[in-house]
Formats: structure tokens, C-alpha cells, sequence
């Protein structure tokens, strides 16, 4: 398995307040991506690393923000969570950003917007 | 854009059975295909990927063809067992650099004895 390790794997938080998971991996790959799964949509990609302080948006991208100051580590913070933010959380890893190179996954945060 | 569309779940199927799940796909270009697996409180594992036309990615039974003429990289499995329940992922990936991933929404597929 990949060495990616998600923290926390649970979290309940209220409406307003600010949410930081982090993205932890031992692989020193280069590519690092945020996704979240909701029921119906598959996982759809809120923003991704290609490096130390090199970051850019994904398709879901309002609400969020990341950061990315070491090669093993890629926070996403919620500014101001809300209940449409409720969703399991993904981070993944890529040794390329080529199209055959496969992301390896984490085994995600649950959180909880109430 | 591209997309991935798979085929609605659950899929239910005695152990032993014979699995075909549907996955097409619209993209510009040619792209690289995959297939996750999920299983229940875990991430997604890669579970095979096919990189041209015609390529035939293979994995712990399963495998899938792409097929550019159908745009289409079907899951098959000859005979499925109970631990193959999980949620499978169709994904394809872009090729040129600063490619994303992009995936179905995924197919339950429920073995029962």
C-alpha cells in the first residue's frame, strides 16, 4: 500500500467554525490531490499540489483552501465549514501528472458539519 | 469536458456468477482508463488500467478491454466471490502533463452465497 496517512479519520464540527485535514505521505511523490466523495458524484477533485508551494484549483475549489510547505505533507482547510461540506474526504499521491500514471489513495476523513 | 459514465448499481449476484460492469467514457485525446476498487471504510485501491487502444489491464481475476471504437472499458469478472463486494470506480486520465483524474460514480456490486 501506498504510505498515505489521513488525519483525523473522523471529525464533527459546527457550522462557522474552521477545519484543517491533513494529507501525510512517505512516498516523496511530487502530486498531491484533494478529493471528496458525495453519494451520486463520484469523487470530484477540490485542489491538487504539483509541488512545494505549488498549488491550483479543482472543480470544487469555493470554500476550500490547501497548503503544501513540505513534500510529505498537504493540509486542506475549510475556512468556515458549512453542511454542504459534510462528505468523506481523499487525499491522493502520483509519482507524474502524465496520463498513465495512477493516483494512489488514502483512506479518507469522514467530517460532519452541523 | 471529459467524463465517465458507469452503469447504475447495485449489481447483486450470487458467488460464482459471471460480472460485467458497464463503464464508457468521453474525452478528447487518449486518454488512460482505470478501474478502483472500494471497500467499505477504505479508500480506493487501484484494481487495473489499460494505456492505448485495445490494451487488456488484468487484476486478481478481473479485467477490462479498451475499446476506442465504443469508447467503452467494461469490468469483467468470470466468477465473482463474496469478498469482491465493494464499490467499483470507472476513472480516465488525460494524457499530456497536468492531467486529471476523473471518475464514474461509481457500481455496488453485492456478491451473495
Amino acid at each position: 500500500d501506498a504510505g498515505i496517512t489521513q488525519s483525523p479519520r473522523h471529525k464533527v464540527t459546527e457550522t462557522g467554525t474552521p477545519v484543517t485535514l491533513r494529507c501525510h505521505q512517505t512516498e516523496n511523490h511530487r502530486y498531491m490531490y484533494w478529493y471528496r466523495q458525495d453519494p451520486g458524484h463520484g469523487l470530484r477533485l477540490i485542489h491538487y499540489s504539483y509541488g512545494v508551494k505549488d498549488t491550483d484549483k479543482g472543480e470544487v475549489s469555493d470554500g476550500y483552501s490547501v497548503s503544501r510547505s513540505k513534500t510529505e505533507d498537504f493540509l486542506l482547510t475549510l475556512e468556515s465549514a458549512t453542511s454542504s461540506q459534510t462528505s468523506v474526504y481523499f487525499c491522493a499521491i502520483s509519482e507524474s501528472d502524465t496520463g498513465a500514471s495512477p493516483l494512489h489513495f488514502g483512506n479518507g476523513t469522514r467530517l460532519t458539519v452541523t | 469536458g471529459n467524463s465517465v459514465t458507469q452503469m447504475e448499481g447495485p449489481v447483486t449476484l450470487s458467488e460464482e456468477a459471471f460480472l460485467t460492469i458497464n463503464c464508457t467514457y468521453t474525452a478528447t485525446g487518449y486518454p488512460s482508463l482505470f478501474w478502483y476498487v472500494q471497500y467499505p471504510g477504505e479508500g480506493l485501491q487501484l484494481l487495473l488500467k489499460a494505456t492505448k487502444a485495445d490494451d487488456k489491464g488484468s487484476n486478481k481475476g478481473f479485467e477490462a478491454t479498451y475499446r476506442k471504437e465504443t469508447t467503452s472499458f467494461h469490468l469483467e469478472k468470470g466468477s465473482v466471490q463474496v469478498s469482491d463486494s465493494a464499490v467499483y470506480f470507472c476513472a480516465l486520465r488525460d494524457t499530456g502533463t497536468a492531467s486529471k483524474l476523473t471518475f464514474g460514480t461509481g457500481t455496488r456490486l453485492q456478491v451473495t452465497l
